[in-house]
C-alpha cells in the first residue's frame, strides 16, 4: 500500500520570504509521479508542480520548486517570494503509474502574512 | 471540456436520508476517483473505476457507501441512510490514459444534521 505523510498541518510565512512544505511517502514502486496541489478557499483543486520518479532533476515551475530525494522518500515543496494568494491548503500527492491511483496526504494550511 | 462537473454544490440532509452525488468526468478519460475530504483525515480514496469498471472499493467505509458508473461519462456516490459523521466535502477526479494529472472536480459540501 502506499501512503503520503504531510507532517506539517499548519504553516506561516511572511510576504515575499521562502517557506518550505514537506512530504514524505512509502511505496514499493520504482516508478511513480508526485504532485502538490494547492487547494485555495474556493476549494478547487489546482496542480502546483509535478515530478516523474525516473527523473532526477528536480521539478520547477516559477516560484515553486521542489526537493525531491527517491532514496529516502522524500519530496518537499518551496515557495520563494511567497505572496498573499499562495494562502491556501497544500497537498502532496502520489500516483502509480500502474492503474492510476492517486493517494492524498493530510495537507498542509499554508498561510501567507502581509 | 467543462472539466470535470459535480453536483449539487452543496447539500444538506436529515439522517437517514438517501443522498445522491453526481459527477461528469471529462470526455475521453478512462479513469475515475472519489474522494472524502475532512478536517480529520484530509483527502480519502473512496473508490475508482478504470473504463466504467470499479477497481477497488477499498476505502469506501461502509455499507452505506455505494457508487456506481453506468457509462462513461457519468458516476454516482450514493449514501444510504446518510448519518452527521458523513458530513464532508466530496471530490471526484478523472485521468486520461496518458495523462499524469488528476482533473477534479468543484466538489459537493455535504451537510447531514
Amino acid at each position: 500500500a502506499q501512503t503520503v505523510t504531510q507532517s506539517q498541518p499548519e504553516m506561516s510565512v511572511q510576504e515575499a520570504e521562502t517557506v518550505t512544505l514537506s512530504c514524505t511517502y512509502d511505496t514499493s514502486e520504482s516508478n511513480y509521479y508526485l504532485f502538490w496541489y494547492k487547494q485555495p478557499p474556493s476549494r478547487q483543486m489546482i496542480l502546483v508542480i509535478r515530478q516523474e520518479a525516473y527523473k532526477q532533476q528536480n521539478a520547477t515551475e516559477n516560484r515553486f520548486s521542489v526537493n525531491f530525494q527517491k532514496a529516502a522518500k522524500s519530496f518537499s515543496l518551496k515557495i520563494s517570494d511567497s505572496q498573499l494568494g499562495d494562502t491556501a491548503m497544500y497537498f502532496c500527492a502520489f500516483m502509480k503509474l500502474t492503474g492510476n491511483q492517486f493517494y492524498f496526504g493530510t495537507g498542509t494550511s499554508l498561510t501567507v502574512i502581509p | 471540456d467543462a472539466g470535470v462537473i459535480q453536483s449539487p454544490r452543496h447539500e444538506v440532509t436529515e439522517m437517514g436520508q438517501e443522498v445522491t452525488l453526481r459527477c461528469k468526468p471529462i470526455s475521453g478519460h478512462d479513469y475515475l476517483f472519489w474522494y472524502r475530504q475532512t478536517m480529520m483525515r484530509g483527502l480519502e480514496l473512496l473508490i475508482y473505476f478504470n473504463n466504467n469498471v470499479p477497481i477497488d472499493d477499498s476505502g469506501m467505509p461502509e455499507d452505506r457507501f455505494s457508487a456506481k458508473m453506468p457509462n462513461a461519462s457519468f458516476s454516482t456516490l450514493k449514501i444510504q441512510p446518510s448519518e452527521p459523521r458523513d458530513s464532508a466535502v466530496y471530490f471526484c477526479a478523472s485521468i486520461g490514459l496518458v495523462d499524469t494529472e488528476a482533473f477534479f472536480g468543484q466538489g459537493t459540501r455535504l451537510t447531514v444534521v
